[in-house]
């Protein structure tokens, strides 16, 4: 079964250092999504592309985060430089048809 | 933006018992989804609704779109061990675009005692 693949699973670094998550969607879905979700709380939407282009980023604090998918398939996530309150599970989602798929996810820990 | 109300936050049951949990938004939706997620995995898809009223089924789980648009409940009978998780409604706009974002609830805890 096709999954969405996230790496890493774990990171764990230190305020003001630079880290970057990856995301490959499921084969085929052009809709790929970032949500970050704080423990305790449900998902909340950091960015989503369409194909290459970023559809909505409202949510994104643009300040420290970037975030690209350069050939429309797979995808970088950024922060730069980290934050003690950016600690959170950062998951990606794909789509074709509405539906979302989601990725294990990324445990980052700022310390 | 849109607000998701879910209830409970957290049930701890026997197993073998049914359970219903529900979500309540403040403005309509045109898609409710229901998700599980287990600790330190990314949320499941469980179930999918698409029109008002629908009323459908995956095993043990049963949810319905309500008439208004504006809530979505989720039932599990017969609950056993492996049920426990966080389970979150999630509404979504529509289709196309950046209708397609889900908006989540907080999420209900569902532990089920052997």
């Amino acid at each position: 079964e096709a999954e969405v693949a996230q790496s890493p699973r774990y990171k764990i670094t230190e305020k003001s250092q630079a880290v970057a998550f990856w995301c490959d969607p499921i084969s085929g879905h052009a809709t790929l999504y970032w949500y970050r979700q704080i423990l305790g709380q449900g998902p909340e939407l950091l960015v989503q592309f369409q194909d290459e282009s970023v559809v909505d980023d409202s949510q994104l604090p643009k300040d420290r985060f970037s975030a690209e998918r350069l050939k429309g398939v797979d995808s970088t996530l950024k922060i730069q430089p980290a934050e003690l309150g950016d600690s959170a599970m950062y998951l990606c989602a794909s789509s074709a048809t509405g539906e979302l798929f989601f990725g294990e996810g990324s445990r980052l820990t700022v310390l | 933006g849109q607000q998701l109300n879910q209830s409970p936050q957290s049930m701890f049951i026997q197993e073998g018992e049914d359970v219903s949990m529900n979500c309540t938004s403040s403005s309509i939706f045109n898609t409710w989804l229901w998700y599980k997620q287990e600790p330190g995995e990314g949320p499941v898809l469980l179930i999918a609704l698409y029109k008002a009223g629908e009323l459908t089924s995956n095993g043990r789980l049963t949810a319905q779109f309500g008439i208004t648009r504006k809530d979505s409940f989720l039932n599990i009978s017969a609950s056993i061990p492996s049920d426990v998780g966080i389970y979150f409604c999630a509404g979504q706009l529509g289709s196309g675009g950046s209708n397609y974002k889900l908006t989540f609830g907080k999420g209900t805890l569902l532990t089920v005692n052997p």
